[in-house]
């Protein structure tokens, strides 16, 4: 398996456009995780799905950003607008689901998107 | 979920044990100790997790204290290639997410 797999790894854009990340998570996998990372707040949790739905946005930081699963093995980030303090690494991150736990010890992360927004 | 301290940041001379702390008083019974390590420029990876007994897997192993109000990973010999900033994290049982804190960067010299 390739793992998950995130695109694209950089992205440069100019304050007020519009960015999308996407993550492609590992087949068979029942939950997807995007987090976001930044030198002052660390790695911080936006917004998971269970099976394709949205379980807990608590973390998605104002309404500019918004988050769809659309089928089990891809999810979409989108920004929009985009303000430079949205710079940071997205991290997509699956996993699966066994019995009446959830794993969180096979917790896969993708490599990661870097966003610069100047 | 409780909270975890751990120190900023550590050094270990390759070939040695690495020991990396972790306070987690405020656990509850039903809360594993899990810990993740974050290469530079890579996503974080699983290393080790449990609940109140001593665990030991190909990468590393997790001393549990017998009150579990702390725990402690121990790499036997560490390499160039485990420097990293090392998370540990409590988990409930039934919760799905898992909370980051600070982490310790570790720093295996020559």
């Amino acid at each position: 398996d390739a793992g998950v797999i995130q695109s694209p790894r950089h992205e440069v854009t100019e304050m007020g456009q519009e960015v999308t990340l996407r993550c492609k998570p590992i087949s068979g996998h029942d939950y997807l995780f995007w987090y976001r990372q930044t030198m002052m707040r660390g790695l911080e949790l936006l917004i998971y799905f269970n099976n394709n739905v949205p379980i807990d946005d608590s973390g998605m930081p104002e309404d500019r950003f918004s988050a769809k699963m659309p089928n089990a093995s891809f999810s979409t980030l989108k920004i929009q607008p985009s303000e430079p303090r949205d710079s940071a690494v997205y991290f997509c991150a699956s996993t699966p689901f066994e019995g009446e736990e959830v794993k969180g010890d096979t917790q896969y992360f993708g490599p990661g998107t870097r966003l610069t927004v100047l | 979920d409780a909270k975890t301290t751990q120190p900023t940041s550590m050094d270990c001379a390759e070939g040695r044990a690495a020991n990396l702390p972790c306070n987690h008083s405020t656990i509850s019974g039903n809360e594993y100790v899990y810990w993740y390590r974050q290469i530079h420029s890579q996503g974080p990876q699983y290393i080790i997790h449990g609940l109140k007994n001593n665990e030991t897997n190909e990468m590393a192993s997790l001393i549990i204290t017998e009150d579990r109000k702390s725990s402690t990973l121990i790499l036997p010999h560490a390499t160039l290639r485990d420097t990293a900033v090392y998370y540990c994290i409590v988990r409930s049982y039934n919760t799905d997410k898992l909370i980051f804190g600070t982490g310790t960067r570790l720093q295996v010299f020559p």
